[in-house]
């Protein structure tokens, strides 16, 4: 069973108004990633990190933010969340690998966010 | 560039049917594949992967998938559907970029088993 926790897992606000989507692991992954997932669609990285104090975009444009201070947590935020944020975030974490091999990735529960 | 087209959003058997999940991939490199498994208002768990050596690879839950390089393909079997079987299944193809390796993923097949 992975320990990677996402809080909270079901959101409902207004347009404008400010979320953070929290993820934490007690693995002492290094990596740690956010995709959007949404019906019928592809899951979409929007952040990555690989490790404190580092992080890169993904391959889908996001509005949010991101952030990594201390290992274990990857929190993502939106300053003024809007109703094309809708979605659900899927937060990820897996070990360093070297050269080509790509490590499992270790999900969270998700947090679906609606904006209304 | 690196990507996934998984064949057929939904697919639906009956229990103790062949489970078959369809996934081609497209790869510059040698590409390393994973099937990873959504039951309902979860996250994402591995199911198998195929990174070197034996192009069959099994998994959890008893299914497996066997890589095919002429055919390009990756596809998921289970001889025999059990109704807990029953959730969205992810095929997905790593890419290496840097300090990371990320994955990406195909749309997803739905899988329903009827009893």
């Amino acid at each position: 069973e992975a320990d990677i926790y996402q809080t909270p897992r079901y959101l409902v606000i207004g347009t404008g108004k400010k979320i953070t989507l929290e993820c934490s692991q007690t693995m002492g992954h290094d990596k740690m990633y956010w995709y959007q997932q949404d019906p019928g669609m592809e899951l979409h990285l929007i952040h990555y990190s690989y490790g404190v104090n580092s992080t890169e975009k993904g391959d889908l444009s996001s509005e949010s933010t991101v952030s990594r201070i201390r290992t274990e947590h990857f929190p993502l935020t939106l300053e003024s969340a809007r109703p094309s944020h809708t979605s659900q975030y899927l937060c990820a974490s897996s070990e360093y690998g070297a050269g080509y091999q790509t490590g499992e990735l270790f999900f969270g529960e998700g947090s679906r966010l609606t904006v209304l | 560039a690196q990507s996934v087209t998984q064949l057929g959003s939904h697919v639906s058997v009956s229990e103790g049917a062949l489970v078959l999940l369809r996934c081609n991939y497209s790869s510059s490199v040698p590409p390393y594949l994973f099937w990873y498994v959504q039951y309902p208002n979860q996250g994402l768990q591995l199911l198998l992967k195929y990174t070197t050596g034996a192009t069959l690879v099994k998994g959890i839950n008893g299914f497996e998938a066997e890589f095919k390089k002429s055919e390009t393909s990756f596809h998921l079997t289970k001889p025999s559907a059990h109704m807990s079987d029953a959730a969205e299944y992810f095929c997905a193809v790593s890419r290496y970029g840097g300090a990371t390796n990320k994955l990406i993923f195909g749309t997803g097949t739905l899988l329903a088993v009827q009893p």
